[in-house]
């Protein structure tokens, strides 16, 4: 079936380096997609999401860049901090649907 | 953001014992919440969706009659884990979903450890 995965599980940078978590997925039909911030012993914290119909969209130090050509999404965390340190999950969702199916995860380690 | 609460965030129960857990959705009315199952270093897993004022739907594997969910109001749904058994023993997430802006965004509570001893 298809599913939403990620290409690395575990990402280690130094303090005020830029991080960039990469996101694939299979589902042709996905019109909206999500990354959430999950720290330890907590549930996931929504960072910033992005519609089909974009292929860029910016935050506060976060920008998720979206390649609907090769199914590629990808989070961009600019100076990055220790406070960054959780693991992330993108998740897709199609149509209008509340429910979207959530990734692997990649644990992103920050250096001090 | 909106906010949800999640009570408790923590319970050791022993075997054969039930647990509820709550979940609120403090700052807005969520006709529609979810409940999720995370295993250490996994994905979230939905278990159900619950749905205010109606049976809850569950997904694939999920026994119903193990994991009870009620969904009573517009701000409060409850996961009552029967029986407990040590192989519950996860970390459940619940969430309520918000429309706005042409979207419905999840907001998820904190999370409860469960620990069946």
């Amino acid at each position: 079936g298809e599913s939403v995965g990620l290409h690395l599980p575990t990402l280690s940078v130094q303090e005020g380096d830029n991080s960039i978590i990469n996101c694939a997925y299979s589902n042709s039909a996905s019109d909206y997609f999500i990354w959430y911030k999950q720290e330890s012993g907590k549930g996931p914290q929504f960072i910033i999401d992005i519609r089909s119909n974009m292929d860029k969209r910016q935050g506060q130090r976060v920008t998720v860049l979206l390649n609907k050509t090769v199914k590629h999404l990808s989070l961009q965390i600019a100076a990055t901090q220790p406070g960054d340190s959780a693991v992330y999950f993108c998740a897709e969702r199609t149509g209008g649907s509340y429910i979207p199916t959530f990734g692997r995860g990649t644990s992103l380690i920050v250096h001090p | 953001g909106a906010v949800v609460s999640q009570h408790p965030s923590r319970v050791i129960c022993k075997s054969g014992t039930s647990v509820k857990i709550e979940c609120r959705s403090l700052d807005f009315q969520a006709t529609t919440m979810f409940w999720y199952r995370q295993f250490p270093k996994q994905s979230l897993m939905l278990m159900a969706t619950s749905n205010e004022g109606s049976k809850a739907t569950y997904e694939q594997g999920v026994e119903k009659d193990k994991f009870l969910i009620n969904h009573a109001s517009l701000t409060l749904s409850t996961l009552t884990v029967t029986s407990a058994h040590p192989e519950d023993s996860s970390f459940y997430i619940c969430s309520a979903g918000l429309a706005g802006g042409g979207k419905n965004i999840q907001y998820f509570g904190a999370g409860t450890r469960l620990s069946v001893l």
